[in-house]
């Protein structure tokens, strides 16, 4: 029972363009989602999160977008850059912080 | 955000062996925990790793094949058992600090079991 999908397995994006990743999710009692980076060899960096009780939260370039009813999630970034090159996780969770739910994670590629 | 450390980085195991991950955090952590990510898959909580008492699982994960300790606030160990080389996996903790909903993470420990 894949609890937050992720189904985009990859996206390529130019320099300077906009990045949008996506992830849906089934479980209604999520109450806290959490975007993490993930560079090979090394751990998952945290980026943003986004509590229920919003919609939208911003942090520099990052900016979380939370849809309740269609129970979807988005992060965007702008501009984005070369660096950003990662892999993207969502991930959700019952208890605000605890016991986080990942999905399947989403390889960007942004292309100088 | 949280300091998190972890030894070893990797490993090569036999099978029927067992392996001790270390994990230290710094002061501002008051949760921690274990997690699984199996090759070309995403990241699995194993257990929540509870000071001075026993771990909590989630389903799935058991005690005998995971033993986990959390002897004081900063530092905790887990134990994969009687490997297979389904066990072959990156095994991460993380922190979560009071008043904070975000975890962080350890950079993982490597595991390959022959």
């Amino acid at each position: 029972d894949q609890q937050v999908k992720q189904n985009s397995p990859s996206l390529s994006v130019q320099e300077g363009r906009i990045s949008i990743l996506n992830c849906d999710y089934t479980n209604s009692m999520f109450d806290y989602f959490l975007w993490y980076k993930k560079y090979p060899a090394e751990g998952p960096t945290f980026l943003i999160s986004i509590s229920s009780i919003k919609d939208k939260n911003e942090d520099g370039r990052f900016t979380v977008f939370l849809n309740k009813s269609a129970k979807h999630l988005s992060l965007h970034i702008v501009p984005s850059q070369p660096g950003d090159s990662a892999v993207y996780f969502c991930a959700a969770s019952v208890e605000y912080g605890n016991k986080l739910v990942f999905g399947a994670g989403t390889i960007l590629r942004v292309k100088s | 955000s949280a300091v998190i450390s972890q030894k070893p980085s990797r490993d090569i195991c036999q099978r029927g062996t067992s392996l001790t991950i270390q994990c230290q955090v710094d002061s501002q952590v008051t949760m921690m925990f274990w997690y699984r990510q199996q090759p070309g898959q995403s990241l699995t909580l194993i257990a929540t790793a509870n000071q001075g008492s026993e771990a909590t699982y989630e389903s799935g994960f058991v005690i005998d094949k995971f033993p986990i300790s959390r002897p004081n606030l900063t530092f905790s160990t887990l134990t994969v058992s009687n490997m297979s080389p389904e066990d072959s996996s990156i095994y991460l903790c993380s922190g979560r600090s009071s008043g904070a909903y975000e975890q962080y993470f350890g950079p993982g420990t490597r595991l390959t079991v022959t």
